[in-house]
């Protein structure tokens, strides 16, 4: 158990629709990591969160967005949504701003129909 | 330049065999390599990491092999076992920069 939560497991919606994925760090952990794994794409960086503030942005699309609260815990905002967002999201999370050991959790699934 | 490249895409070795995954990087920047283990229905967990002042480093039966005049780096797993069977990610960063994946092989230690 990394000590990462990650809600939902799974997730099931139609084209057009938007969800919200959540992520709990670690106790203790600053950063908040979000990724997305998929088949051919192996795991790409969406954005990283420290202490409340963006660090920095990879390839995220405009149709989504992420913040990270006072308490730490992250979401990630997936809004009109295309069959091509189907995937596995990953939120990752580190003592600090520099990256070292991140400790993932357990993925979101994302299916979109 | 901000490319990990990774192969092969899976491996298929023996149980006590060796098993070697290769990648490769562009940007000389980067000064830090681990490599992610990732099983089934888990997210990846930290297996081993090395930076560029070291040629390798090794931690139990895990070796990375880093070869900084090539920008290559390798995972070897001695003695493969069945417990081995998993996808592995090598990655790269530099600074404060995120972590920067590569494919993924997945292996598969046959018993």
């Amino acid at each position: 158990d990394s000590g990462v939560t990650q809600t939902p497991k799974h997730l099931i919606t139609a084209t057009g629709q938007r969800v919200t994925l959540r992520c709990s760090p670690r106790s203790g952990d600053l950063s908040v990591y979000w990724y997305q794994q998929s088949l051919d794409q192996g795991l790409q960086f969406l954005i990283h969160y420290y202490n409340g503030e963006e660090r920095a942005k990879g390839n995220i699309l405009e149709r989504f967005s992420a913040q990270q609260f006072p308490d730490l815990h992250s979401e990630l905002n997936l809004s009109s949504l295309e069959l091509g967002d189907s995937a596995l999201y990953f939120c990752a999370s580190s003592v600090g701003s520099f990256t070292g050991e991140l400790f993932f959790g357990e993925g979101s699934r994302l299916t979109v129909l | 330049q901000q490319q990990v490249k990774q192969s092969p895409q899976s491996l298929i070795v023996q149980k006590g065999g060796i098993s070697i995954i290769n990648c490769a990087y562009e940007n000389t920047a980067f000064d830090y390599f681990p490599w992610y283990q990732q099983f089934p229905g888990k997210g990846p967990a930290l297996l081993i990491a090395i930076r560029p002042d070291v040629s390798e480093k090794k931690e139990g039966r895990f070796t990375i092999s880093f070869n900084k005049s090539a920008k290559q780096f390798s995972l070897h797993i001695m003695d493969s076992q069945p417990g081995d069977s998993a996808t592995y990610f090598c990655a790269a960063s530099y600074g404060a920069r995120q972590l920067t994946f590569g494919s993924g092989t997945q292996l598969t230690v046959l018993p």
